[in-house]
């Protein structure tokens, strides 16, 4: 399997809603991260696991809050978003740090904050 | 931090023409890829090259890293290479943490039939 699996495809939520994200690989890998990608716009990181450790971009606001339950799985649960919080929002895994065999991305949620 | 530079922006081809896009990056870098976004969003990995020359099918890549660019060749385009192609880099080991892909802003390529 060399596949990165993102649930759902889309979402669409209210501002007062609560909902997760979901990210499985199945490579081995050892290091999860969080991207989003406004329209036009190049990915860019929100969080990242590495080794079951949380980094965070500190512009994230914390309506975003990531949760790693295994080396496998990635969520990202979503609470009181914003219409501006609309976005692609990727997932992606890496063996070791990206450095050696680079990253592999999920195909994405497409959110949509109402 | 690191800075990623994608030229031309917008690319418009004829099927079966060829094409060059570039990358050019402010530091040394450890990791570099190449991916296509197509209009699904999903990015798909074409090359890990943080340096020399890869080929796969009708698409090359070639990473100078001491010169700090790295080229993508498409060769007798079709429709389906339509979509955004991205180039990254990454430092590694940066601040003791990894994970830090940066993303140009991209090329939007259009292939007309």
């Amino acid at each position: 399997d060399t596949e990165v699996t993102q649930t759902p495809k889309h979402l669409v939520m209210g501002m007062t809603n609560k909902k997760s994200l979901k990210c499985e690989q199945h490579m081995g890998h050892r290091a999860m991260y969080w991207y989003k990608q406004k329209a036009k716009k190049p990915p860019e990181l929100m969080f990242v696991y590495s080794y079951e450790k949380l980094s965070i971009n500190e512009s994230v606001p914390s309506r975003f809050s990531p949760e790693c339950p295994n080396s496998s799985l990635l969520n990202l649960h979503l609470h009181a978003l914003q219409p501006e919080d609309s976005a692609l929002y990727l997932c992606a895994s890496s063996q070791d740090e990206g450095i050696t065999y680079g990253y592999t991305f999920g195909s994405g949620t497409r959110l949509t904050v109402v | 931090g690191i800075q990623v530079e994608q030229s031309p922006p917008d690319l418009i081809l004829q099927e079966g023409a060829n094409s060059t896009l570039r990358c050019n990056f402010s530091d040394s870098v450890n990791n570099l890829q190449w991916f296509h976004q197509n209009p699904w969003g999903q990015l798909i990995n074409l090359f890990y090259i943080p340096s020399g020359t890869k080929q796969n099918g009708r698409l090359s890549a070639t990473t100078v890293a001491t010169e700090r660019y790295s080229l993508l060749y498409i060769s007798s385009s079709q429709t389906t290479d339509s979509g955004v192609y991205f180039c990254a880099v990454e430092r590694g080991n940066y601040g003791g943490s990894q994970g830090n892909l940066i993303f140009g802003k991209g090329t939007k390529l259009s292939v007309k039939p």
